[in-house]
């Protein structure tokens, strides 16, 4: 199947960083990517979707600036949690699919750490 | 709207035991329904689905029936291998966005 990749897989960084993850359609063009966020016992809560060349459209609840969504080519998106904070700390999974298929494909999901 | 319940784990098994996953769903018009594996270090990966009632998604000895009347999409395995140690999720995708709804994911272990 399709493969989808993160990078990174795991991030440490101090409160008020910012940190770049990377979701990349290694085999397929993406026109849409998603991004979620999991935390511990729970269900993967959607953030925003993003279709390549247009603004991300976010959940309610989701503060756009506080998690920056780019999605500049077919194969890449980007999500950047800006001024970080310990309660940001969670698990961020992408997710993409293509022009010739429905199915969504997932990447191995980055865990974020703020110290 | 659209929510997916599933039972908590974790579910502990010994190997060759039978398997049932509970998940329940609430939604408006007729959802598609599907079951996600993630195993350990990797990223959900499509299991099963099934887009109307009374349908069966099966794969890799796994089976999971459409149930309208009960608004169900339980998943079942008649005997379970250590390597299916995974957490399973319950998803379903209603109207015309390709937006998933998970359920919380039920951690599974077997135990040689």
């Amino acid at each position: 199947g399709a493969v989808v990749s993160q990078h990174p897989s795991w991030v440490i960084c101090k409160s008020g960083t910012s940190v770049k993850i990377e979701c990349r359609s290694l085999d397929f063009q993406a026109t849409t990517m998603f991004w979620y966020r999991q935390f511990p016992k729970q269900s993967l809560m959607l953030m925003a979707t993003s279709n390549e060349g247009s603004k991300a459209t976010y959940e309610q609840g989701v503060e756009k600036d506080k998690f920056l969504i780019n999605h500049a080519s077919l194969t890449l998106s980007t999500l950047t949690v800006t001024s970080a904070h310990p309660e940001d700390s969670s698990f961020y999974i992408c997710s993409a699919t293509g022009t010739n298929t429905g199915e969504l494909f997932f990447g191995e999901g980055s865990r974020l750490t703020v110290l | 709207g659209n929510s997916v319940t599933q039972m908590e784990g974790p579910v502990t098994l010994s190997e060759e035991a039978f398997l049932t996953i509970n998940c329940t769903y609430t939604a408006t018009g007729y959802p598609s329904l599907f079951w996600y594996v993630q195993y350990p270090g990797e990223g959900l990966q499509l299991l099963l689905k099934a887009t109307k009632a009374d349908d069966k998604g099966s794969n890799k000895g796994f089976e999971a029936t459409y149930r309208k009347e009960t608004t169900s999409f339980h998943l079942e395995k008649g005997s379970v291998q250590v390597s299916d140690s995974a957490v399973y999720f319950c998803a379903l995708k209603g109207g015309a966005t390709n937006k998933l709804i998970f359920g919380t994911g039920t951690l599974l272990a077997v135990q040689p």
